[in-house]
């Protein structure tokens, strides 16, 4: 079935250093990828999605790649800030008319 | 400007009895989805409706119900609340379209008690 991997519970960095949360997937099918940022007591917003292959992707400072050969969408960002301090999801649309598959998400912690 | 409102922000039940979460979106989207939001498990889908008079299972529904009377509003019931239902809901709304994103609202915090 369709899944969304993200490795990290917890990501701790220090600020200005550069940020790389990963995302990997599997589908059989042509896919689209978002990033969602969610701030403590905020509802979760659309930080980015691509569905083109090796196609950067840039929005707010954070930027993704969708590598479809490593099925990888992974999110980075050059100087972490305070507040970038985030839980962030990875999510996949498998196809058209299909429900997003979210991962379990990826809390970023930045501190001083 | 486009929305999805969620009421109560805040509830607390009391074990057995009956909780309805609601939802209203101006989004004019075909879609909406109810999750629920518990540390170590991400999102977990528990229904979701296509339209309105349509509501469909999720990955979580045991225990739960749900209500689609219009395009604009999207019900999750708990008839018989338990202490394991006590979570952070959130309510989306999205387009057909499988590329499209998903519009939250801010989120229902359920204490059972």
């Amino acid at each position: 079935g369709d899944s969304v991997t993200q490795t990290e519970g917890l990501v701790t960095l220090t600020e200005g250093l550069p940020v790389m949360l990963n995302c990997t997937y599997q589908t059989a099918y042509s896919t689209f990828l978002f990033w969602y940022v969610q701030h403590l007591n905020e509802a979760p917003k659309l930080l980015l999605k691509s569905s083109t292959d090796n196609k950067r992707t840039e929005h707010q400072g954070f930027h993704a790649t969708l590598h479809k050969s490593s099925s990888s969408f992974h999110l980075q960002k050059s100087s972490a800030q305070l507040s970038d301090s985030a839980l962030y999801y990875c999510a996949l649309a498998p196809s058209s008319f299909s429900k997003l598959v979210f991962g379990q998400g990826t809390s970023l912690s930045v501190v001083p | 400007e486009a929305a999805v409102t969620q009421s109560p922000r805040n509830k607390v039940a009391v074990t057995g009895g009956k909780v309805t979460l609601s939802c209203n979106q101006t989004n004019n989207h075909n879609n909406m989805y109810w999750y629920r939001q518990d540390t170590g498990h991400g999102l977990r889908l528990i229904h979701y409706s296509y339209g309105a008079g349509s509501t469909e299972k999720g990955d979580i529904p045991d225990g739960y119900k749900a209500s689609r009377p219009s395009q604009e509003n999207f019900s999750l019931i708990l008839e018989l609340a338990t202490p394991s239902q006590t979570s952070v809901y959130f309510c989306a709304s999205g387009d057909a379209e499988g590329n499209s994103d998903y519009t939250f609202g801010s989120g229902t915090r359920l204490l059972v008690i």
